[in-house]
């Protein structure tokens, strides 16, 4: 079944400590992004790859990193989340150009205390 | 900065009524396009509309493009409890040619 994976989808944590939210697509999409949802913001961008070794910023990457070794793969990392990273955070994948449709993960629901 | 906004933010009518939601933008794009989110789950693709296009129909919805006014209408027919969702809009920067802009999103509610 054609699909992006996220795991954790739910994770609770404490200020400071270092996180990875990983996110895996089967259907080699070339377009891979991370979202986060805030109530009444709408989806905002955070990163996102063309393709292996190439990302670029969203719109709101402060406080987040991410890596594209392989295709597959597209995990965000959040090296000391703090309380206004707490957030819904979706991973999607699109093929060849963004002009295409865009499918989604589940979400991972991230609270940081 | 979002670009996509959806109006109105809340709507909520009866089953087989028609249901119309607006999205307005602010600079030129490339495309744009209209999800589905139910209840904190994942975004589902509904529809793409090409900058050079203005009309697009797929089964129950029927969505229009006025690049003059830079806004966009998502219709969906025949309304049914299941279409119960958030609904948004996204846009395709034409300044930035990855970038995708979502809108806040209408929610939706259909009662039975």
């Amino acid at each position: 079944e054609a699909q992006v994976t996220q795991n954790p989808r739910y994770l609770i944590t404490v200020t400071g400590k270092k996180l990875t939210v990983t996110c895996s697509q089967n259907m080699n999409h070339e377009y891979m992004s991370w979202y986060r949802q805030d109530p009444g913001l709408g989806l905002r961008q955070i990163y996102y790859s063309m393709n292996v070794e190439v990302t670029d910023k969203g719109d709101v990457p402060e406080g987040y990193k991410v890596s594209r070794k392989e295709k597959r793969n597209f995990p965000l990392i959040l090296e000391s989340p703090s309380p206004n990273q707490t957030s819904l955070y979706f991973c999607a994948s699109s093929p060849g150009s963004i002009f295409r449709e865009q499918y989604f993960g589940p979400g991972t629901r991230l609270t940081v205390t | 900065s979002q670009q996509g906004e959806e109006d109105p933010q809340a709507l909520s009518i009866q089953e087989g009524e028609n249901a119309t939601m607006n999205c307005s933008y602010k600079t030129s794009i490339n495309n744009l396009q209209w999800y589905r989110q139910n209840s904190g789950r994942g975004l589902v693709h509904l529809i793409l509309i090409r900058s050079n296009e203005r009309e697009k129909h797929s089964g129950r919805l029927r969505v229009t493009l006025d690049t003059s006014k830079k806004s966009s209408s998502l219709l969906i027919t025949a309304s049914r409890a299941a279409d119960t969702a958030s609904y948004f809009c996204a846009t395709l920067l034409k300044t930035s040619y990855d970038k995708v802009i979502f809108g806040p999103g209408t929610s939706l509610s259909v009662i039975p």
